[in-house]
């Protein structure tokens, strides 16, 4: 494992209030990753960082932001929750080598009521 | 768009029996292929990865996936499951230049005593 927490890893909200999901690392990766489990639709990228301060959206980025300040977090923050927000959060890591395996975190499962 | 097609979506299987999970993607250029699995209530953990070379690839737990180009195929494959292979599996394709996966729908495999 590559040393990647999560928090909270449960939360439950109700729709209209912000939420901020945590992911820290401890191995000095690069890059870090935001998925979206649901069933039947496997993982969907929500937003990745390929270091401080440089983000990219994935395919599902559409209320939601992120921030990376540090090297070791990397913050998903959905302004604004909503029903169709419910599900559970992956992070995951890339090694900086050249085999670009990711690993992924224990995940969060966030209900939006 | 790259895409990853994972046709079963749900398999049952005995012990012993032999397994073979099927993972098709769209991508005519290079590929680098992966496949994760998720044991009930856990994160995802990679069972194998294909870059280059031989095209039959071993991984964890017996695992191996064959990598056939021409059928834009990457299947999954164990002689013989376990009550303890019982977990979801993910196929999954490096897209973004390398910096990112996309992931199938998953395949939900329940092995059976």
């Amino acid at each position: 494992d590559a040393g990647i927490t999560q928090s909270p890893r449960h939360k439950v909200t109700e729709t209209g209030t912000p939420v901020t999901l945590r992911c820290h690392q401890t191995e000095n990766h690069r890059y870090m990753y935001w998925y979206r489990q649901d069933p039947g639709h496997g993982l969907r990228l929500i937003h990745y960082s390929y270091g401080v301060k440089d983000t990219d959206k994935g395919e599902v980025s559409d209320g939601y932001s992120v921030s990376r300040s540090k090297t070791e977090d990397f913050l998903l923050t959905l302004e604004s929750a909503t029903s169709s927000q419910t599900s559970v959060y992956f992070c995951a890591t890339r090694t900086n080598s050249g085999y670009n395996e990711q690993f992924f975190g224990p995940g969060t499962r966030l209900t939006v009521l | 768009a790259q895409s990853v097609s994972q046709h079963n979506h749900h398999v049952i299987l005995s012990e012993a029996a032999s397994l073979e999970l099927g993972c098709n993607y769209s991508y005519g250029g290079t590929v680098n292929l992966f496949w994760y699995v998720q044991y009930p209530g856990q994160h995802l953990q990679l069972l194998l990865k294909y870059f280059s070379g031989d095209p039959l690839v071993k991984g964890i737990k017996g695992f191996e996936a064959e990598f056939i180009k021409s059928k834009f195929s990457f299947n999954l494959r164990k002689p013989s499951v376990q009550w303890s292979d019982t977990a979801e599996y993910f196929c999954a394709v490096l897209t973004g230049g390398g910096n990112k996966l996309t992931f199938g729908t998953g395949t939900q495999l329940k092995v059976e005593l």
